[in-house]
């Protein structure tokens, strides 16, 4: 069984500094691990997507997520926060043959 | 344009009423799913299809029907069995009967029952 713990439910930062946000897993079996960006009133849209091979994946928008398997942890980083990057952000994480178990997200808010 | 398309976006109904949500896709896509979103709990499963013809519960599932008689379409119906019901509710469908875990959404559909 699979399942997905993000840490803080919001998180403010400055515009133009670095993005954070955390994220950690459980899986019984080699997992793939999702990053998911909702916009005010809309659905989801994948950022990025981590299945095999390099551990530090890039994705849309600036973002990247490295795959640790020590630490069973997917974070997700930006270098320097825009204003368009307010949005909920979700971490996710499948067994393959699984179903997609959804964390419950993060709300990132930028201040000017 | 291929995507997902749900309908209404918005939605009001009486306590009691059943409601259908439509879900039309043009992706080609195998796998199709219905979840509902509330404030600070993520995204719970409902229903979800591999395959026309077929569909199994989510974790949710109590007070929802769905069918799949097309593969482009899974509408989700919304019974008065639903103890409370408002809530947003996305669609999303996904290749390779889902496997890849990579999912396509919706806009959603915000439902208020008064």
């Amino acid at each position: 069984a699979q399942s997905v713990t993000q840490l803080g439910s919001h998180v403010s930062v400055s515009e133009g500094a670095l993005v954070l946000l955390r994220c950690n897993y459980s899986s019984s079996v080699p997992p793939y691990l999702f990053w998911y960006v909702q916009y005010p009133n809309q659905g989801l849209q994948l950022l990025l997507k981590y299945t095999t091979g390099a551990t530090l994946v890039k994705g849309i928008n600036g973002f990247e997520a490295e795959f640790k398997k020590s630490e069973t942890s997917f974070h997700l980083t930006k270098p320097s926060a825009h204003m368009s990057d307010a949005a909920e952000y979700f971490c996710a994480v499948t067994g393959r043959d699984d179903k997609i178990i959804f964390g419950k997200g993060t709300r990132l808010h930028i201040l000017p | 344009d291929g995507g997902i398309t749900q309908s209404p976006k918005y939605l009001f109904r009486k306590e009691g009423q059943n409601v259908t949500l439509s879900c039309e896709q043009n992706l080609n896509h195998d796998a199709m799913y219905w979840y509902r979103q509330d404030p600070g709990q993520g995204l719970r499963l409902i229903y979800y299809s591999q395959i026309v013809n077929d569909f199994q519960k989510g974790d949710i599932a109590e007070g929802y029907s769905v069918s799949r008689e097309k593969k482009e379409s899974f509408p989700l119906t919304v019974t008065s069995a639903q103890k409370n019901p408002t809530a947003f509710y996305l669609c999303a469908s996904a290749p390779e009967g889902g496997f890849s875990g990579e999912l396509f959404f919706g806009e959603g559909s915000r439902l208020t029952v008064l």
